[in-house]
């Protein structure tokens, strides 16, 4: 099956730093990639849609100047979480449709855990 | 936009038993509905789906039965076993290369 991974699997930063988070398909293309937000014992959150070429689409209460996504390329879309503070701390997991249009199923991550001290 | 709604949020069950968890969408036009397993701190693991053309679909174990009159959808768990405690989380999406909506998750125990 399709495989994305992450990059880094976990971070930790100071206050008011930037973290950039690397989601990349490995063996497939996707022009299009979703970032979720989990905190503990909570579901997973849509951030916003990647879509390589173009902006993000981002999801309402979602600010778009502080979660900067780049879809640089078909296998690699990239999110920076810009000026990172305590309540930012979260579990990050983007995910990818598979290679085949017809196959409805989207391949996750195994996400990013960040934590702002 | 679509909205999921999830039951229980914790389930306890002897191993053995069976358990059913139970989610209901909003958007009638949601045509395809995953269902994830998910253990403590790692991805989603996709257990089983059903398209909305489909009334049921088994897999051994499990199981998914989807009413489209009703919008609802379960999932099926039998003869559990220690190793199925996890969190389970269903979904829902609308179009092919859409975003899904996600329930809020069950937490499943299965005590020996």
């Amino acid at each position: 099956g399709a495989v994305v991974s992450q990059h880094p699997s976990w971070v930790i930063c100071k206050s008011g730093t930037s973290v950039k988070i690397e989601c990349r398909s490995l063996d497939f293309q996707a022009t299009t990639m979703f970032w979720y937000r989990q905190f503990p014992k909570q579901s997973l959150m849509l951030m916003a849609t990647s879509n390589e070429g173009s902006k993000a689409t981002y999801e309402q209460g979602v600010e778009k100047d502080k979660f900067l996504i780049n879809h640089a390329s078909l296998t690699l879309s990239t999110l920076t979480v810009t000026s990172a503070h305590p309540e930012d701390s979260s579990f990050y997991i983007c995910s990818a449709p598979g290679r085949d249009f017809l196959n409805n199923e989207q391949f996750f991550g195994p996400g990013t855990r960040l934590t702002v001290l | 936009g679509e909205n999921v709604e999830q039951h229980p949020s914790t389930l306890s069950v002897q191993e053995g038993d069976s358990a059913v968890i139970k989610c209901t969408y909003s958007d009638s036009a949601s045509n395809y509905f995953p269902w994830y397993k998910q253990e403590l701190g790692k991805r989603p693991q996709l257990i089983i789906d059903i398209r909305s053309n489909v009334g049921e679909k088994k897999d051994q174990r499990i199981a998914v039965t989807l009413n489209k009159t009703a919008k609802h959808f379960s999932l099926h768990i039998t003869e559990t076993q220690p190793e199925d405690s996890a969190v389970y989380f269903c979904a829902a999406r609308t179009d092919s290369w859409g975003k899904f909506q996600f329930g809020a998750g069950t937490q499943v125990v299965v005590t020996p």
